[in-house]
């Protein structure tokens, strides 16, 4: 089965902090996404990564940045971290772009919270 | 922008019952259209998806439909069950890495 594995389930941090989220994957997957997930508002793409070295911003990147140095790990970074930032961090892998299979495989999530 | 209208929030049924989730997309070229299920303390998992050529798909006591025109798609869930009690996120995707979620069904089903 492939498995998509986030470091830290629950985090709690200050507001100022810097904050690293870790997400590996074991299946080769090129394509490594972190997703925000929010009552009401559903699943929102921070950034994407087709590649190592290779990302591109998603819908909401600002006040994120992310690396990935290798195939099987994706890292998202909250260089400052604000209480608005407080939320549920889903991190997924795909094989190949949606237009072939399209199936994404999620992480079981990182809930922080930021005081 | 794109956007992916899901309805209704919340969905209360009895066992055996049917469950439709319906979701409506803004994106004329969204070709891909999957549905996933979030259990409780869990990631979110694909349960099924269609493509735009396709009008219908089933699996067992679920099935997708898609009306491209009216650029809706509906989850049915038949027969349900307690095991079915998620959260379900429809999605569309126009063929690149991007997927526009919806807000998400939360789905009870009542013994």
């Amino acid at each position: 089965d492939v498995k998509v594995t986030q470091s830290s389930r629950y985090l709690v941090k200050r507001t100022g902090e810097k904050v690293f989220l870790e997400c590996v994957q074991d299946m080769d997957h090129e394509n490594m996404f972190w997703y925000r997930q929010d009552p009401g508002l559903g699943l929102r793409l921070i950034y994407f990564s087709y590649d190592v070295k290779m990302k591109e911003k998603g819908d909401i990147p600002e006040g994120y940045s992310v690396s990935r140095e290798k195939k099987e790990r994706f890292s998202l970074i909250l260089e400052s971290a604000s209480t608005n930032q407080t939320s549920m961090y889903l991190c997924a892998s795909s094989p190949q772009v949606p237009a072939n299979t399209g199936e994404l495989f999620f992480g079981e999530g990182s809930r922080l919270t930021v005081l | 922008g794109e956007n992916v209208e899901q309805h209704p929030s919340t969905l209360s049924v009895q066992e055996g019952d049917s469950a439709v989730i319906k979701c409506t997309y803004s994106d004329s070229a969204s070709n891909y259209f999957p549905w996933y299920k979030q259990e409780l303390g869990k990631g979110p998992q694909l349960i099924i998806d269609i493509r735009s050529n396709v009008g219908e798909k089933k699996d067992q006591r679920i099935a997708v439909t898609l009306n491209k025109t009216a650029k809706h798609f509906s989850l049915h869930i038949t027969e349900t069950q307690p095991e079915d009690s998620a959260v379900y996120f429809c999605a569309a995707s126009s063929g690149t890495y991007k997927y526009i979620f919806g807000t998400g069904t939360r789905l009870k089903v009542l013994a």
